[in-house]
């Protein structure tokens, strides 16, 4: 089975950074997703990590320890349009490629 | 357009009747997922399908049947709805030859059971 933990919710204030953590136990490891979702539509993609390291992509970029198990997601230059739920998504072994979701963690920018 | 449709986006129905979702898709990929989403429990999968002769069940099938009917139509069936089928319902797809196969998610039906 797969064990995926992120905090419920957090809230930062615009302008400001905050770093948004993902820890997972899976057997096996084929790579892990975040996805934002703005309340009420669908996930978009945001990034995909395989491999240790950081990969940045704009003011987004996301971490990954695969000997500890652990990610993170950090949004630089926070503005308000980033209020949303952010989901680490982890693809265990197997070979199926299916990712499971952890539940989320709520972001609330305020000014 | 959308590449990945689905219908209806909102539907109340009653205990005990029988519903179709239906899920299209443009982006021409092969696998097409469903999942639910409920408040505090993130994204679960119901089923998925690898291609059109490939279902597969997800961790939380029971109560669900769904149909491939092409490679562009993924449809969710209830059986016979019961309230605590009331959730936010998701289709995606995914392409193996993409990024890490990350998957493109429909806009959503609301479903509520009475």
């Amino acid at each position: 089975g797969q064990n995926i933990d992120q905090p419920t919710e957090m809230t930062a204030t615009e302008g400001a950074i905050v770093q948004i953590n993902c820890t997972y136990q899976t057997s096996g490891f084929n790579g892990l997703f975040w996805y934002q979702q703005h309340a009420g539509e669908a996930p978009t993609f945001l990034s995909y990590n395989v491999l240790d390291g950081l990969e940045e992509k704009g003011r987004f970029s996301s971490f990954l320890s695969r000997s500890k198990g652990y990610s993170y997601l950090l949004l630089k230059e926070l503005q308000m349009k980033d209020s949303a739920s952010y989901l680490c998504a982890v693809r265990g072994g197997g070979g199926s490629y299916i990712p499971t979701f952890g539940r989320g963690t709520s972001l609330i920018v305020h000014p | 357009d959308a590449d990945v449709t689905q219908t209806p986006r909102n539907r109340i129905t009653k205990t005990g009747k029988r519903i179709m979702l239906e899920c299209s898709q443009t982006k021409g990929h092969d696998r097409m997922y469903w999942y639910r989403q409920d408040p505090g429990l993130g994204l679960r999968l119901i089923y998925y399908s690898f291609d059109v002769k490939d279902i597969n069940k997800g961790e939380i099938s029971d109560g669900y049947s769904v149909s491939r009917q092409a490679q562009a139509k993924f449809s969710l069936s209830l059986e016979s709805a019961i309230p605590n089928q009331t959730a936010l319902y998701f289709c995606a797809t995914s392409d193996p030859t993409g990024n890490g196969h990350e998957q493109y998610f429909g806009p959503g039906t609301r479903l509520t059971v009475t």
